[in-house]
């Protein structure tokens, strides 16, 4: 059984990096074509794809983001770590990470439940 | 890259069949038979409903199906139900070898 959970702060102030933590269980990061990735929706709209990790350290960031953000794996301990630099309140929304299993297909089967982060001073 | 184009809304009566469009260009839907389906309720994390444009994952229910001509992608719901009522969301993988997410579809149950 494939779960996945959301942690970190709730309330980041602007400029400030925010720092989320996936940490999983059900599966493994060295298993070949796993990947874990990070999904957010501000309030009231769409969900939009930030970064993905796979098992072979394959990295992929949105276009948008991605000189802010970095995504990040630790094996032994089932995490995947994403820090954003320079937040600002636009980023206010929940943030949820996800289990894909297959190299490139980007589709994901399994989520976490979200972390809601507000950016405010 | 663009997001996705999505109807903000669509509804239906039980037992009817609905369809939901997602638009890209050639360089995403046009271009890779990577398009998937997620399904949201309220307060609730997305549900993988389709993948690869349309197959499903264990569980999902087969009124659920999914098809692409050239750069539009549409999920189908057919029999529908109450349970249906959701947001709905599409994705693609794109020429940038980076995923995009579609505006979403508010579905009504009537």
């Amino acid at each position: 059984q494939i779960t996945l959970k959301e942690s970190g702060p709730t309330l980041v102030k602007p400029t400030q990096t925010l720092t989320l933590t996936c940490t999983f269980s059900g599966f493994s990061l060295s298993t070949s074509g796993v990947g874990v990735g990070w999904i957010r929706q501000p309030p009231g709209k769409a969900l939009e794809w930030l970064a993905l990790i796979y098992w072979n350290d394959d990295k992929r960031h949105s276009p948008s983001l991605k000189s802010r953000l970095t995504i990040t794996k630790d094996t032994s301990k089932n995490q995947v770590v994403l820090t954003m630099t320079n937040v600002d309140p636009v980023d206010t929304a929940t943030y949820y990470c996800a289990h894909t299993p297959r190299w490139l297909h980007f589709y994901f089967d399994h989520w976490g439940q979200g972390t809601r982060v507000t950016v405010s001073s | 890259q663009s997001a996705l184009t999505q109807p903000a809304s669509v509804s239906g009566s039980p037992g009817q069949s609905i369809t939901i469009s997602c638009t890209g260009t050639s360089s995403d839907v046009g271009a890779y038979k990577y398009v998937s389906w997620y399904q949201q309720h309220p307060g609730k994390a997305p549900r993988l409903m389709l993948y690869d444009v349309s197959d499903r994952p264990s569980g999902v229910s087969n009124r659920f199906s999914g098809s692409r001509s050239g750069s539009t992608a549409s999920l189908t719901i057919s029999g529908l139900q109450a349970e249906d009522e959701a947001d709905y969301y599409c994705s693609s993988y794109t020429s940038s070898s980076t995923p995009v997410f579609g505006g979403g579809t508010k579905l009504t149950v009537l």
